[in-house]
């Protein structure tokens, strides 16, 4: 399943709304798609699994949402830390696969 | 606190072989799906292959399929990448990640690989 981030890069300020968009090729099973967030020199961090389910000690303002073959990650009001890079994966069929990434950046 | 550890990167010349280890801490290796992801400078990861629980059953992604094998030692809580036949394209820095099913949870902070003559 190839997976296609956009946009490449959002420029947008503290306390904005970010909507990341992730495509997939085919329909994902079970919406089996999450989001990453990775800070340079940082191993991704998980954020979001099937599709919607936030991971342990991520706060309520990211959240996922889609299905079948769209997808969506929203930041509803960025903080300082959230300027990153975004990957989604899908973690239903092997091979497993990221998109190439949105990088959110600090206008 | 869970936390993974990976050694072994270095640099290799093309043909080369190289181990990687995982170290794991803060769970039981034995209750989760583990897998090897790497991240080639300036790119984004890159799924590399998983292992089940008792190590029963191990997938791949195509480009490594025949050079690198997975495996895994529960009672040292311990996951392995031997990799063989190394080529340019696989410099990366690689990491290892607890599988909460087919998720990668945790991720250790990465071992890079080079190689190159």
């Amino acid at each position: 399943i190839v997976l296609a981030q956009s946009p490449g890069t959002l420029s947008l300020s503290p306390g904005e709304r970010a909507t990341l968009s992730c495509r997939a090729s085919q329909s994902v099973p079970k919406n089996y798609v999450a989001w990453y967030q990775q800070r340079p020199g940082q191993a991704p961090r998980l954020l979001i699994y099937t599709a919607s389910s936030r991971a342990t000690g991520i706060p309520d303002r990211f959240s996922g949402s889609g299905s079948g073959t769209d997808f969506t990650l929203t930041i509803s009001r960025l903080e300082p830390e959230d300027f990153a890079v975004y990957y989604c994966h899908q973690h239903a069929y092997a091979p497993l696969t990221f998109g190439g990434g949105t990088r959110v950046e600090m206008k | 606190e869970v936390k993974l550890v990976e050694s072994g990167g270095g640099l290799v010349q093309p043909g080369g072989s190289l181990r990687l280890s995982c170290a794991v801490f803060g769970f039981t290796s034995s209750d989760y799906w583990m897998h090897w992801v790497r991240q080639a400078p300036g790119k984004g990861p890159e799924w590399v292959a998983n292992i089940k629980q008792d190590g029963s059953e191990e997938y791949y992604v195509d480009s490594v399929k025949g050079r690198f094998t997975i495996s895994r030692d529960n009672a040292k809580n311990s996951l392995f990448l031997q990799m063989t036949g190394l080529r340019a394209e696989d410099t990366a820095v690689y990491y290892c990640a607890r599988g909460s099913g087919w998720v990668s949870d945790y991720w250790g902070q990465g071992t890079l690989v080079t190689v190159s003559s």
